[in-house]
Order: structure tokens, then sequence, then C-alpha cells
């Protein structure tokens, strides 16, 4: 199958901003979606986009799309010791079903 | 809490065992998908069902199977389980028409 990709690991400091990046592979990809999971829980849905925008913000959080390159990222500000998680990004697939997932990138906020 | 609600949270069998899986989706949602994660293949999709019909399917293995039942429900059937079946299953449930999942805590299995 296409694989989605991330860097693996970031560690930043409290309170400073966090970029996770990604690029994935299908360009008809109409959705885009970061989800997070803390350990020994499940996937929580933090944001998603839509094919058609550059950029989305919500509260700390923004995704930037650039379709060209097939790359999305996202910025955390003011990252704080409880956003340390596995940040998965993953965007539909060709069957317009399923969710592609990338590796997830581990992110480690330090005091 | 997504509203997705799966059980067992964790399951210990042994190799050879059968075992299911249960999801109830979100209220009012229709379609269940079941993905499963595991540390070398990451998070794998196994199969969709939208309304008690089988929709997609992915890398789901012969020995596994799934059910979506008339109160929208599904369950998750692994037989003949090997080791390499230990892994995290998770459901998610999206809306009609609707391209956003949401995922429950997902099953932990592991197989001795």
């Amino acid at each position: 199958g296409e694989d989605v990709e991330q860097s693996l690991f970031l560690s930043v400091r409290e309170g400073d901003s966090s970029v996770i990046n990604c690029t994935y592979t299908d360009s008809s990809s109409t959705y885009l979606y970061w989800y997070k999971q803390e350990p020994g829980a499940g996937l929580q849905l933090l944001t998603y986009i839509f094919s058609n925008m550059d950029m989305k913000q919500d509260q700390r959080l923004t995704v930037l799309l650039n379709k060209k390159d097939k790359h999305l990222s996202l910025r955390i500000a003011d990252t704080q010791t409880g956003d340390s998680a596995i940040y998965f990004c993953a965007e539909i697939s060709n069957s317009g079903y399923a969710l592609n997932f990338g590796k997830g990138t581990s992110l480690l906020v330090t005091p | 809490d997504s509203g997705v609600t799966q059980t067992p949270k964790h399951l210990i069998t042994a190799t050879g065992q059968r075992v299911t899986l249960r999801c109830s989706p979100r209220s009012g949602d229709l379609s269940v998908y079941w993905y499963q994660q595991s540390l070398d293949q990451g998070l794998q999709f196994l199969i969709q069902y939208y309304n008690g019909e089988e929709r997609a399917k992915g890398n789901i293995l012969e020995r596994f199977s799934a059910q979506q039942f008339p109160d929208l429900h599904s369950e998750l059937n692994l037989s003949s389980l090997e080791l390499g079946d230990s892994a995290l299953y998770f459901c998610a449930s999206s809306g009609q028409g609707s391209n956003i999942q949401y995922f429950g805590a997902g099953t932990r299995l592991s197989v001795l």
C-alpha cells in the first residue's frame, strides 16, 4: 500500500511550539487528519482539514496543507507536558472509506 | 469520550483459540471500521461495515471475520490465534456521509 510518512520522534521544551510534519501520498485525498494517542489510550481526533484549504486554526493547533508537495503539518503553540503523546497523520484511502495512517510521531515535552 | 464503546479492554488467550471483540458505535452512526495496531505494522485498516453490510476490506486475514448487527453494534471474530495476532484492535464509527471517524479506546489482545 501507499505510505504516509512522519518523523518518529520530536522533543520540545514546555512553552515552546511543536511542529509535526507529514507527507502523504494520495493527491486525491479529500480530507487529512491528525489524531493523538496517549499512553494506553485510544485515538483522539484532534483536527482535520479539507483539501481545498491551506490552513486551519483551532485554539493552540494550526494545520498547514501544501497540496503541491503533499505536505501536512501540525503546529502546537505553547506546548504543555500534557501534550506528550503520539501524533498520527492520516489520509482517506483510495477506496474513500478507510484511513491510511503514518507510523506516528512521538512528542516528548520536557519541563 | 468519543462515544464509541469497545469491550473488553483487555483479552489474554492462548494460541489456537478464538475470541470476539465487540464495538458499539456512536449513537446514530451507521458505519463501523476495524483497525489493528501493532508495533511492526502500525495502524492497519481491517474492514468496514455500513448499516449491516460489508463495504470495504483491507488487510484482514481469512482467520478474521466481522459482522454488524441490526442494532448497529459490530463484532470482530479472531480465530486460530497466533502469537503475531497480539495487538491493539480499534473500532471507529462515522455518520452517514461523513468522512470523520471517531475511535474507541481499543481492545488489547495478548496471545500467549
